[in-house]
């Protein structure tokens, strides 16, 4: 399908566990990100990508692991999950960089971490 | 230190009426503002947005206004419809950094 997937899109895990959430894209677009929405805290971003073996530190990084081998994928790794890593993870990508920046969500991976 | 306000968490409005979403943002130097809307157990999709050479862009129902001497931005929606249910997601961009969302404000339109 075209478009942006996550996956998976439910996931319990016990505290101390590493977790991989996955991303990938069809559209090619260069830039790719990783959300967390909380209640009061709305869309926080966790880490970005400009390119492939490009990342960046976003609002909220600690505990959080990427990666970007390809283009069309931007996998999130919580080494040692926390119950505080309980959320719902949004992937998003853009073509564009700088101010006329619209991004496309994925729908989100619910993590849930006992 | 929250650049991107959206202080009303909620809004009610009944059908056919105009639903007016704000956001208030502190700085100045951002030159780009979107709206994005969020239905529950999906992602966020972008609505519309305005550049901070305009003060007005329409699509459609939807009309966001921008007042940059107030540092103030909102939608309007006329006329809402039950199906504008969701939350709506403000956020802002400067180049080169990334965009900024506000909390969101949970929209309600009641038949």
């Amino acid at each position: 399908d075209a478009g942006i997937t996550q996956s998976p899109r439910y996931k319990i895990t016990e505290t101390g566990r590493q977790v991989t959430l996955m991303c990938h894209q069809t559209w090619s677009h260069s830039y790719m990100f990783w959300y967390r929405q909380d209640l009061g805290h709305g869309l926080r971003l966790i880490y970005y990508s400009a390119a492939a073996d490009i990342t960046d530190k976003g609002e909220v990084p600690d505990g959080y692991v990427v990666s970007r081998s390809k283009t069309e994928n931007f996998p999130l790794t919580l080494e040692s999950a926390t119950r505080s890593q309980t959320s719902v993870y949004f992937c998003a990508s853009s073509s564009v960089a700088g101010s006329q920046e619209t991004q496309y969500f994925g729908p989100g991976t619910r993590l849930l971490v006992l | 230190d929250q650049q991107v306000k959206q202080n009303s968490p909620s809004l009610s409005v009944q059908e056919g009426r105009i639903s007016i979403l704000n956001c208030d943002y502190t700085n100045s130097m951002f030159d780009y503002f979107l709206w994005y809307k969020k239905y529950p157990a999906e992602g966020p999709t972008f609505l519309i947005s305005i550049s901070s050479i305009k003060d007005k862009n329409e699509d459609g129902r939807f009309t966001v206004f921008l007042n940059k001497s107030a540092k103030h931005l909102s939608l309007h929606i006329v006329p809402s419809q039950p199906g504008d249910s969701a939350v709506y997601f403000c956020a802002a961009s400067r180049y080169p950094e990334k965009l900024v969302f506000g909390k969101g404000t949970k929209l309600t339109v009641n038949p």
